[in-house]
Order: structure tokens, then sequence, then C-alpha cells
């Protein structure tokens, strides 16, 4: 069965520093990869996916993220980080090619101090 | 283009009663889902439909959750008799199709059982 790891619960990060988060996958097939993010007191919203090509991703707001195949990992970064980013942020997973459904992980929360 | 519309946005119950969600998904779009999210943790699948019928129920507990989608376009979740362990949020979305398309998720429905 596919799962998804995100190691992070809580990352507190002042205005400029750069971010990771992690994103770890169980699968042994082809997937498709996401990043969902939700800001406070709003709705789910797509960040970015990989589905194939560059396993570097570029999404909105600055965000990329690298999909390493080798290690099962789709980290989501940002160089430079802004107040506005505080917001939770979901890795999600679909195996490719199927009527797969989206298995996310439990989320990281992100908080900047201005 | 409206987004995925969910009422109502907060419910509260007593333990013992029925409820009821209701989804209206984004215009054109055939596939379906429902989705629990405890807190703290990540979206799981409830059901998926495509058009009117229901193609994964797996992980919708039949004895007390039911959901219909009649016509292929509203939906509605309901849970009869709620239990203290139902409270969550429960998430509806939508895409064009199932598999690699972006899933669009409603702002969700935060149901309080006491």
């Amino acid at each position: 069965a596919q799962s998804v790891s995100q190691h992070n619960h809580h990352v507190i990060l002042s205005e400029a520093a750069s971010l990771e988060l992690g994103c770890n996958y169980s699968y042994g097939g082809t997937v498709n990869l996401f990043w969902y993010v939700q800001y406070p007191g709003q709705h789910l919203q797509l960040l970015l996916k990989y589905f194939s090509g560059d396993p570097l991703v570029k999404g909105i707001k600055g965000f990329e993220a690298e999909f390493i195949k080798s290690k099962f990992s789709f980290n989501l970064r940002k160089p430079s980080v802004q107040w506005s980013d505080t917001a939770e942020y979901f890795c999600a997973v679909n195996a490719r090619g199927s009527q797969g459904n989206l298995i996310f992980g439990k989320g990281t929360k992100l908080s900047v101090k201005p | 283009e409206a987004g995925v519309v969910q009422s109502p946005r907060y419910k509260i119950i007593e333990k013992k009663q029925p409820v009821a969600f209701w989804c209206n998904p984004i215009s054109g779009h055939n596939t379906l889902y429902w989705y629990l999210q405890n807190l703290g943790q990540g979206p799981e699948l409830l059901i998926r439909y495509e058009n009117e019928e229901a193609v994964d129920d797996s992980q919708l507990p039949k004895d007390r959750f039911s959901a219909e989608r009649l016509k292929g376009v509203d939906s509605t979740l309901k849970i009869q008799p709620a239990e203290l362990g139902d409270s969550a949020v429960y998430l509806c979305a939508s895409s064009f199709v199932a598999g690699e398309n972006e899933q669009f998720f409603g702002p969700g429905t935060r149901l309080t059982v006491l």
C-alpha cells in the first residue's frame, strides 16, 4: 500500500530564511507527486505537481520541488520565505496510469516570523 | 469560474443524531471525491464518484455513512447516527477526470459531535 511521510510536523522560520520540507513516499511503481498548501482559513490548493520529465518542478509563489527517484523523495524548497507563506503544506502521491486516489502525508505546519 | 462549494461550513450536533453534508463540484468535473480530515492529519479518501457511479467506496464506513451523487453533479454525504469520533473536517474535491488531473478542493465542513 502507498504511504507518504512528512518529516516535520511544525517548522518555524524567520522571513528570508530558506525552506526545505521533506516528503518521502512508499510505493514500488511509478507515481505522480503533488504538494498542496492550505493557508489559514482557506481551502487546499495545488502548489506544484510532478508527472514526468524534469525532476525539478517549479510551482507558484517561488516554490520548487525535486523528485529523487532513488530516494523516493519529493522535497519542497523555497530560497527565501515570506510571512505570507505561513500555512500548512501537504505532500501527496498517486499511482500513475491508474485511477489511483491521492494519498496524503500528515502535513507540515510552517510558521514564518516577520 | 466558481470553485467547489460545500455547505454547511460548520455543524455541531449531539451524538446519535444524523447529519448531512452537501457538495457542488466545479462545472464539467466528472470525478467527485469526499475526504475525511482529522486534526493533525492529511485528508483520507472516503469515496470517489465517476459521474453518478461510486467507483471506490472501500474506505467508507458503510454501517453509518452513506453518499449519493444523483445526476452526476451534486453530492451528499450522510452520517447516521453520528458518533463522537466522527468530529472532523469533511472535504469535497472534484477533477475533470480521475488519475492525473488536479483535484480542486472545497472549503470543507467542520463537524463537531458532542
